[in-house]
């Protein structure tokens, strides 16, 4: 299985907002719904942001949106503030009953 | 709240097996819908899924380490493990443990243990 296809990197500056991409293929993304977001700070374990495309865990802040159009899914993150600094990872369930994730995107705040 | 943590050797040599074990508190392993996945992550690089296993009757991997992993439970401990035989500096990495929920309308990760770095070295 080929990892989902992030940018690299991404930045804006404090209260702009920004959105990362996450494009699969007809075998993960395009088929369900299961798309998630997680949060990684260096040295810690990643955090979940979003889940099933569009939900929001209990906790996490609702500057942080999802959703999802054909084999790509997004994740916006608006009102960015410096501790939205971090790497953000999307993962799909698969029609191999496997699940993969995104190669990963460094979000810098200027 | 769930907690995970992994334990196990933090150096294994080439061609051996690595073999880790995550200790569940907080839940059983043995609950409907959830599922038990190993996750690795090399240095300065993404996350790479390894496999899950369902402690009712199934197991799944990754094709890329299919032949080399294998993903077991004990239940009366509240615990799963990891074994990848053969390895190679490549699967140097620091390796996550984490809760999967799958059913018919939703399928994420949502609780992450803290992770252990093994090495590979001779």
């Amino acid at each position: 299985q080929s990892a989902l296809t992030q940018p690299a990197s991404v930045s804006g500056s404090p209260g702009q907002s920004i959105t990362i991409s996450c494009t699969g293929t007809s075998s993960d993304v395009g088929t369900y719904n299961y798309v998630s977001w997680y949060q990684q700070h260096p040295g810690r374990a990643p955090k979940l942001m979003i889940y099933d495309v569009s939900k929001r865990p209990s906790g996490v802040s609702n500057r942080f949106s999802g959703s999802k159009s054909g084999n790509t899914a997004s994740l916006t993150i608006s009102g960015l503030q410096a501790e939205d600094e971090a790497d953000y990872y999307c993962s799909s369930y698969t029609t191999s009953s496997t699940l993969v994730f995104g190669g990963g995107t460094k979000l810098t705040v200027l | 709240q769930v907690q995970l943590q992994e334990s196990g050797p933090g150096l294994v040599k080439p061609s051996q097996t690595l073999s880790l074990t995550c200790t569940v508190s907080g839940g059983s392993i043995n609950t409907m819908s959830y599922y038990w996945s190993w996750i690795r992550q090399p240095a300065g690089k993404g996350l790479e899924w390894i496999g899950r296993i369902y402690t009712r009757g199934s197991t799944n991997y990754n094709p890329s380490l299919k032949s080399r992993v294998t993903i077991s439970a004990d239940t009366s401990k509240n615990q799963f493990s990891l074994n990848l035989s053969s390895v190679t500096a490549a699967d140097m990495a620091v390796y996550y443990c984490a809760r999967l929920y799958c059913s018919s309308t939703s399928c994420y990760k949502d609780f992450w243990g803290q992770g252990t770095l093994v090495t590979v070295s001779s």
